[in-house]
């Protein structure tokens, strides 16, 4: 069954690093999002991507953020210089289209210290 | 700006014990999906409602869509350990938006 895979599964850097996390989404899905899950809270958007641009981003995703799919598979989500604050779960999506369920990865952990 | 409730936040019940959790909002979803989600894991659909009035029954989990599209619940008959789990209800507008969960416990 196809999936969402995302590496790494835990990622820890210190603050002010830069650092990458990588989906790959299901093969033939055009909408991909990324997704934010501070321990103990709500599963919140950050970012929504189609036709190789952004299509909606939340208040959370600001200027240290940015993502990118650069090339048939890969979708990145970048942070550029993080903060303690930015420790959570990230979860990567994908759908077919902008109007059917979407599908999740595993999520990478991201703790920053 | 388009919010989902839940309801319980918590439930915590015995096995075999019968359990329903709601979703409200006050906007209406061209279509609302279930999650559930483990501890460090990411959201694993369950069933996705589509029409106002919707039942779907997915063995002993049986989810309903409101009549305005505006509110879900689902039903869990016999529940069962494995069932633990947080439950999501997410409205799709344009993207999937979550709301906060219901943290269910299933005491042996």
């Amino acid at each position: 069954e196809p999936e969402v895979t995302q590496t790494p599964s835990h990622q820890v850097t210190q603050m002010g690093q830069e650092v990458i996390l990588r989906c790959v989404p299901i093969s033939n899905h055009l909408y991909f999002y990324w997704y934010r899950q501070i321990l103990g809270q709500k599963v919140e958007f950050l970012v929504s991507f189609y036709n190789n641009e952004i299509s909606e981003k939340s208040e959370i995703f600001d200027d240290q953020f940015s993502v990118e799919r650069p090339d048939g598979s890969n979708f990145t989500l970048k942070i550029r210089s993080t903060k303690l604050e930015d420790s959570a779960m990230y979860f990567c999506a994908s759908s077919l289209t902008g109007n059917t369920e979407a599908f999740f990865g595993q999520g990478t952990r991201l703790t920053v210290v | 700006t388009q919010l989902l409730e839940q309801s319980p936040q918590f439930l915590s019940i015995q096995e075999g014990e019968n359990l329903t959790v709601y979703c409200n909002s006050s906007s209406v979803f061209s279509s609302l999906q279930w999650y559930r989600q483990e501890p460090g894991e990411g959201p694993v659909l369950l069933v996705t409602v589509v029409t106002g009035g919707e039942v779907k029954k997915l063995k002993r989990l049986t989810f309903q869509f409101g009549d305005a599209r505006k509110d879900s619940s689902l039903h869990i008959t016999a529940a069962q350990t494995g069932d633990t789990g947080l439950y999501l209800c997410a409205g799709l507008y344009d993207k999937v938006i979550f709301g906060p969960g219901t943290s269910l416990s299933v005491i042996p």
